[in-house]
C-alpha cells in the first residue's frame, strides 16, 4: 500500500521546457490536489480535482493544467516552464470533501527552472 | 492568499523541553488541522479540531483553538529530536462556504537539540 507517489522526485528543466508530473494513489480517495511549496510562502494550492474528469484551479494556476483521466491519476503538466516555477510540488489526497477528513500527501517533486 | 499565519516561524529548544507554536488565522472555519514535515519530505496529519471544540490531546500533543480570536495552539510536550520538523497548521472553511479545501499557513520551524 504506496499511498500517495509522485514521479519524478527530481528534475531540472530549461526555460521554455514542458514537463508533466504524476500522481498516483492507491486509497481510492475522490479528491486530488496539486500545491506548491516555497520559502516563507507556505504550500499554495494550484489545481485540485473532485473526482475523475473533473478539474478546477486554485490559488496559483497561471502555467499549469491538470487532467484527471483516471481516478488514481492526477497529472500536473508545465507547457513552457519558467524560472518562476523552480519550487517543491506537492501532490495530496482526501476521500472527500467532508470536514473531519485529512490530507495525504506524495512525497514532493523538485523542480528547478533554469 | 494564506488563511493561517504561525508563530513563531522558527523555534530551537533542547530535548525534554515543551514546544508552543501557534496559529492565526483570518475566516471562519469548520476544523483547523496541525501537520508536520520532515525536511524533504511531505506533510503528514497531526490532529484536527473543530469549531466547537476548545482543547485536544494526542500523545504528547495538545491543541487548543480560540475562535473568538481565531488563533490556535500546538504544544508539545517532553519534546525529543525526532520531533525537529516544520509544522504547519490548516483551516477548512464552513460547509456552506463552497468546495472544501485546505488552506494552509506559512509553518514553524522546530529544532530540537539533544
Amino acid at each position: 500500500n504506496a499511498g500517495v507517489t509522485q514521479t519524478p522526485k527530481f528534475r531540472v528543466l530549461k526555460t521554455g521546457q514542458s514537463m508533466t508530473l504524476l500522481c498516483a494513489q492507491d486509497m481510492n480517495h475522490e479528491y486530488m490536489y496539486w500545491y506548491r511549496q516555497d520559502p516563507g510562502m507556505g504550500l499554495r494550492l494550484i489545481h485540485y480535482s473532485v473526482g475523475e474528469g473533473t478539474t478546477a484551479k486554485g490559488e496559483v494556476p497561471d502555467g499549469y493544467n491538470v487532467s484527471r483521466l483516471k481516478k488514481q491519476n492526477f497529472l500536473l503538466g508545465l507547457e513552457s516552464a519558467a524560472p518562476s516555477q523552480t519550487s517543491v510540488y506537492f501532490c495530496a489526497t482526501t476521500s472527500g470533501s467532508r470536514p473531519n477528513t485529512e490530507a495525504f500527501f506524495g512525497q514532493g517533486t523538485r523542480l528547478t527552472v533554469v | 492568499s494564506q488563511q493561517g499565519e504561525e508563530d513563531p516561524q522558527a523555534l530551537s529548544i533542547q530535548e525534554g523541553e515543551n514546544a508552543t507554536m501557534n496559529c492565526s488565522y483570518k475566516t471562519s472555519i469548520n476544523n483547523l488541522q496541525w501537520y508536520r514535515q520532515n525536511s524533504g519530505r511531505g506533510l503528514v496529519h497531526l490532529i484536527l479540531i473543530r469549531s466547537n471544540e476548545r482543547e485536544k490531546h494526542s500523545g504528547r500533543l495538545r491543541v487548543t483553538l480560540d475562535t473568538s480570536k481565531k488563533s490556535s495552539s500546538l504544544l508539545i510536550t517532553a519534546s525529543r529530536a525526532a520531533d525537529t520538523a516544520s509544522y504547519f497548521c490548516a483551516t477548512l472553511p464552513p460547509m456552506n462556504t463552497g468546495f472544501q479545501k485546505l488552506v494552509f499557513g506559512t509553518g514553524t520551524r522546530l529544532l530540537v537539540s539533544p
